[in-house]
């Protein structure tokens, strides 16, 4: 079945520096990726998307590119702020059997102290 | 136009007792689902329907969870005896059937069983 590994547990930078969370995953069928942000007491929300392969996708300062041959969906940022403190998920979807449900990583805590 | 709303918010339960979640999708959604996301982690599918049937419910612990969407519109997920290991965020979200289209998600009832 589908996979979804990202770089677990928390990530803790300073304002104005780079980040990259790790996202890959395993599907024998055609993907479609998925980041999503969960802010403290607020519902998960698309950040970006994409299907895809070796093209840019951004939003928000974030972004990412699908590279199929490595199977990963980084995300990045050149210059996080304070209110980039959240919870981020990669997810992947995809065409198998007309079944479309997302299947989520664990997620990473990103702090981003003053 | 309205997100996916879901009752209660948070919900305080001893071991054994029963509880009922509810939730409304977007209007026009045929594809709900519940998750389960344990503090700080990803959510965990639980079961999703499209329009009132079950497509997936085999990460639904099915002797004391159960789910319903009757009409294909709002659905209850209820706990018949909650443990300790139940104490989590239950998510309801909604999309449209569609890999590439993303899923939108409400704000959750934390559950926390004492």
């Amino acid at each position: 079945g589908d996979s979804v590994t990202q770089t677990e547990g928390l990530v803790t930078l300073t304002k104005g520096l780079p980040v990259m969370l790790n996202c890959t995953y395993q599907t024998t069928y055609s993907p479609f990726l998925f980041w999503y942000v969960q802010h403290l007491n607020e519902a998960p929300k698309l950040l970006l998307k994409s299907s895809t392969d070796n093209k840019r996708t951004e939003h928000q300062g974030f972004y990412a590119t699908l590279h199929k041959s490595s199977s990963s969906f980084h995300l990045q940022k050149s210059s996080v702020q304070l209110s980039d403190s959240a919870l981020y998920f990669c997810a992947l979807s995809d065409t198998s059997g007309g079944n479309y449900k997302p299947t989520f990583g664990k997620g990473t805590s990103l702090v981003v102290h003053p | 136009e309205a997100g996916v709303t879901q009752s209660p918010r948070y919900a305080v339960l001893q071991e054994g007792q029963a509880v009922s979640f509810w939730c409304d999708p977007i209007s026009g959604h045929d594809t709900l689902y519940w998750y389960q996301q344990p503090r700080d982690q990803g959510p965990q599918l639980l079961v999703y329907f499209r329009d009132e049937a079950v497509i997936d419910n085999s990460q639904l612990p099915s002797d004391r969870f159960s789910a319903v969407r009757p009409k294909g519109t709002n659905s209850t997920l209820k706990i018949q005896s909650a443990k300790q290991g139940d104490t989590a965020t239950y998510l309801c979200a909604s999309s449209f059937d569609n890999a590439n289209t993303e899923v939108f998600f409400g704000k959750g009832t934390r559950l926390t069983v004492v």
